[in-house]
Formats: structure tokens, C-alpha cells, sequence
């Protein structure tokens, strides 16, 4: 079965620094990737996806993710950050069977909290 | 723009009572998911549906039904409500073609 992996339950990063959200996955076949963010009290935001291709994928709100399939990571990285990411943070694999339904698996999420 | 809607932000019930929670899409996508939310343990999906009338249990379906009579709307049923439901329960969308999905702002259910 599928599985996502996100070790940090909870990072804190001052405004400004830079920051990177591990994702690992156990997937058999090529996988389709995804980020998405979710403010308190809100629903979930996409903010970038992997299907294939270049490896370096840009999002937005200046986000951008590495594929690497050596090591089954998919990590979220922003060079600078602002007070204004602070959310949590869940990264998910489609588990769906190649066909139409494309389920997702995600992760337990990452709770990034920004110091001023 | 695509936009998931849920028919409430907040709700309070009894526990035995039965609760719908309402979800509508208007991007005409075949694919339709209904996920609970609980601290530490991620989203869970309880289940999801891939056409009208067209339905498959996910991972927690116990205690829960769903509904698609029309393609932008799918209902999830709790017949007989527990606490331990009590939970934020967030709908999704998709297209037939694309994995993508597209969330509504969730629905915190509490029931005492």
C-alpha cells in the first residue's frame, strides 16, 4: 500500500530564513506528487504537483518541491519566508490505480510556525 | 475558478441524531472525495465517488453513507451520530482526467 511520511510534525523558522518540509514516499510505480497548504480553520490549497518531467517544480506563493526518485522525497522549499505561510503544510501521493479515480494519500502534516 | 462549497462551517448534534453534510462543485468534475481531519492523524478518506450513483467505501467508511444523485453534489450521511465523529470533515473534487484535487473550506462537526 501507499504510504506518505512526513517526519517534522511541527517546525519554526524566523521570517525570512529559509525553509524545507520533508516528504518521503513508498510508491511502486511513478508517482504523482503534490503539496498543499491548509490556513487554520480553512480547506486545503494546492501548491504545486508533480506528474512528471522536470524534477524542480515551482508553485505558488514562491514554493518549489525537488523530485528525487533515489531517495523517494518529495521536499518543499522556500528560500525567504514570510509571516504569512505560517500554516500547516500536507504532502500526498495519488494511490489510485492508474486509472480515473486518482486517490490520494497524504501525510500527517507538517505545522510550520513563522517567529517574527 | 473552481469552486467546492459545503452547506455549513460549523455544526452542533445530538448524539443519535442524523447528520447530512452537503458538498456541491461547480466545475462539472467526475470525481467527488469526502475526508475527515484529526489532529495528528492527517486526512482520512471515508469515501469517495467516481460518476452519479457510482460510489466506493476508502479507508474509514464505518458509521458513514454517502449520496450522488447529481454529478456537482455529494452528501455524506451519518445515520446515527457519535462523538466519535466529532471532526472536521472536508469534501474534494476532481476532473476524470487530471489528479488534482480541489477542496471546499471543511465542515467542524461536533456532536454531543
Amino acid at each position: 500500500a501507499q504510504s506518505v511520511t512526513q517526519p517534522d510534525i511541527h517546525i519554526t523558522v524566523s521570517e525570512g530564513a529559509s525553509l524545507e518540509l520533508r516528504c518521503n514516499y513508498s510508491y511502486g510505480a511513478t508517482p504523482y506528487l503534490f503539496w498543499y497548504v491548509q490556513s487554520p480553520g480553512q480547506g486545503l490549497q494546492l501548491l504545486l504537483k508533480y506528474f512528471s518531467g522536470d524534477t524542480l517544480v515551482q508553485g505558488i506563493k514562491g514554493f518549489e518541491a525537488e523530485f528525487k526518485r533515489s531517495q523517494s522525497s518529495f521536499n518543499l522549499r522556500k528560500p525567504s519566508v514570510h509571516w504569512s505561510d505560517a500554516a500547516e503544510y500536507f504532502c500526498a501521493v495519488d494511490s489510485g490505480s492508474g486509472g480515473s479515480n486518482y486517490k490520494l494519500t497524504f501525510g500527517k502534516g507538517t505545522l510550520l510556525t513563522v517567529n517574527p | 475558478d473552481v469552486k467546492v462549497t459545503q452547506s455549513s462551517r460549523y455544526l452542533v448534534k445530538r448524539t443519535g441524531e442524523k447528520v447530512f453534510l452537503e458538498c456541491v462543485q461547480d466545475m462539472d468534475h467526475e470525481n467527488m472525495f469526502w475526508y475527515r481531519q484529526d489532529p495528528g492523524l492527517g486526512l482520512r478518506l471515508i469515501y469517495f465517488s467516481y460518476d452519479v450513483k457510482m460510489k466506493e467505501k476508502g479507508d474509514i467508511p464505518e458509521g458513514y453513507s454517502v449520496s450522488r444523485e447529481k454529478k456537482e453534489r455529494f452528501s455524506l450521511i451519518l445515520e446515527s451520530a457519535s462523538t466519535n465523529q466529532t471532526s472536521m470533515y472536508l469534501c474534494a473534487s476532481s476532473s476524470l482526467g487530471m489528479g488534482t484535487q480541489y477542496f471546499g473550506p471543511g465542515t467542524r462537526l461536533l456532536v454531543l
